[in-house]
């Protein structure tokens, strides 16, 4: 079974900070995805990278980057947190083809007060 | 570029009710489809998908969606719903090999 870990389940910031969300997937998996989950918009996507060092923009990139120096790890980054940024993050991976589904992990609730 | 509708953004249904929500895409050439399910607290899961063969396909749960190419649609059914499937639903749609595009997500609340 494909697992994708996200480092913090929870996760409490300032605004201006600097933020760092890990994520790992155990599958060998070419492409993986962010996105911010909120109430009544669904899930919006951030970047997605379809192999190492590779990334490309989603819907709503702004005030967000990202780094894969390694298959199995996709980091975003949040360069100036704003409170706007508070929202649910969820990391995915997937096998490669248009036919296959997304791996989620579990999310990290973020909050940046 | 692609986008997915789910018309229902709540639905309520009393246990043993029968469920259909409501996914449109826009996109002309082939498609992928998925529908995902949130349980509360849990990440989100693959309930079915189509990519090609039968229209009618079969999930986990007892749940089927049936893909109608002439109406762009999607709708995922179930016969007799079960106060576990509250949770919510969400469609998706991959069109190009990259990436995927969600909809706005179902909430299914099923009462005892």
């Amino acid at each position: 079974d494909v697992k994708v870990t996200q480092s913090s389940r929870y996760l409490v910031k300032r605004t201006g900070e600097k933020v760092f969300l890990e994520c790992v997937q155990d599958m060998d998996h070419e492409n993986m995805f962010w996105y911010r989950q909120d109430p009544g918009l669904g899930l919006r996507l951030i970047y997605f990278s379809y192999d190492v060092k590779m990334k490309e923009k989603g819907d709503i990139p702004e005030g967000y980057s990202v780094s894969r120096e390694k298959k199995e790890r996709f980091s975003l980054i949040l360069e100036s947190a704003s409170t706007n940024q508070t929202s649910m993050y969820l990391c995915a991976s997937r096998g490669p083809g248009g036919n296959q589904p997304q791996h989620f992990g579990d999310g990290t609730r973020l909050s940046i007060l | 570029a692609q986008s997915v509708s789910q018309h229902n953004h709540h639905v309520i249904l009393s246990e043993a009710a029968s469920l259909e929500l409501g996914c449109n895409y826009s996109y002309g050439g082939t498609v992928n489809l998925f529908w995902y399910v949130q349980y509360p607290g849990q990440h989100l899961q693959l309930l079915l998908k189509y990519f090609s063969g039968d229209p009618l396909v079969k999930g986990i749960k007892g749940f089927e969606a049936e893909f109608i190419k002439s109406k762009f649609s999607f709708n995922l059914r179930k016969p007799s719903v079960q106060w576990s499937d509250t949770a919510e639903y969400f469609c998706a749609v991959n069109a190009y090999a990259g990436k995927s595009t969600f909809g706005d997500g179902t909430t299914l609340t099923v009462k005892p």
